[in-house]
């Protein structure tokens, strides 16, 4: 099993630009979360989907904060016009919801915008 | 609403000896999840343990064990022989088992593990 896999691991852009992040969840995992680390707020959730529905998206900043499931196993969060308040690690989660069951974490993406 | 409160930012750890790293929290669902992530300076985020709000006995996975206080509603991760490779930041968490799915954190513990 590969894990989590998100892309890119570090991406700097210039502020007005858009920037995609993507998330490959685990084989037969049904859930998915994103997440976003700084050292001010530490890890807020920012959107998660059951069944690549999105059931809670209120940790989403504004509207230039997007985010999708196009298939059982992919993800993207969008983020346009990106600004240097969006700099910060993204962590994309997949689980089996399950009682008892955790969450594996994929490596994040480092996002510094300039 | 739910709530974790971690309370010590830093702590030090001679190597060979425990470490327990404090976690309390808040919450008003009658069944609910709690779990340790440590992650080190690489950034990976590493899941540890997992108790259950009604589990009889407290979880343990190899040198890790949860220290599960369910009326102090206190959930302390210990790390028994301490290891250099332990140093790294640790997060407790908790998720609802009856309503939503998502994982709350706290604000971490950095544990610095001495030679």
């Amino acid at each position: 099993d590969a894990g989590v896999i998100q892309s890119p691991r570090h991406e700097v852009t210039e502020m007005g630009q858009e920037v995609t992040l993507r998330c490959k969840l685990i084989s037969g995992h049904n859930s998915l979360f994103w997440y976003r680390q700084t050292m001010m707020r530490g890890l807020e959730l920012l959107i998660y989907f059951n069944n690549n529905v999105p059931i809670d998206d209120s940790g989403m900043p504004e509207d230039r904060f997007s985010a999708k499931m196009p298939n059982a196993s992919f993800s993207t969060l969008k983020i346009q016009p990106s600004e240097p308040r969006d700099s910060a690690v993204y962590f994309c989660a997949s689980s089996l919801l399950r009682t008892g069951y955790g969450y594996t974490f994929g490596s994040g993406t480092r996002l510094t915008v300039v | 609403a739910q709530k974790i409160t971690q309370t010590q930012p830093g702590m030090f750890v001679q190597e060979k000896e425990a470490v327990t790293l404090d976690c309390t929290y808040d919450t008003s669902d009658p069944s609910y999840g709690l779990f340790w992530y440590k992650q080190p300076s690489s950034g990976e985020m590493i899941f540890l343990i997992y108790q259950g709000s009604y589990d009889q006995q407290n979880a343990t996975e190899g040198r890790y064990s949860l220290n599960f206080q369910k009326a102090r509603k206190s959930a302390n991760l210990v790390i028994s022989a301490s290891q250099l490779g332990d140093s790294a930041m640790y997060f407790c968490a908790m998720r609802s088992e009856t309503g939503a799915n998502n994982l709350f954190f706290g604000t971490g513990t950095r544990l610095t593990v001495i030679p």
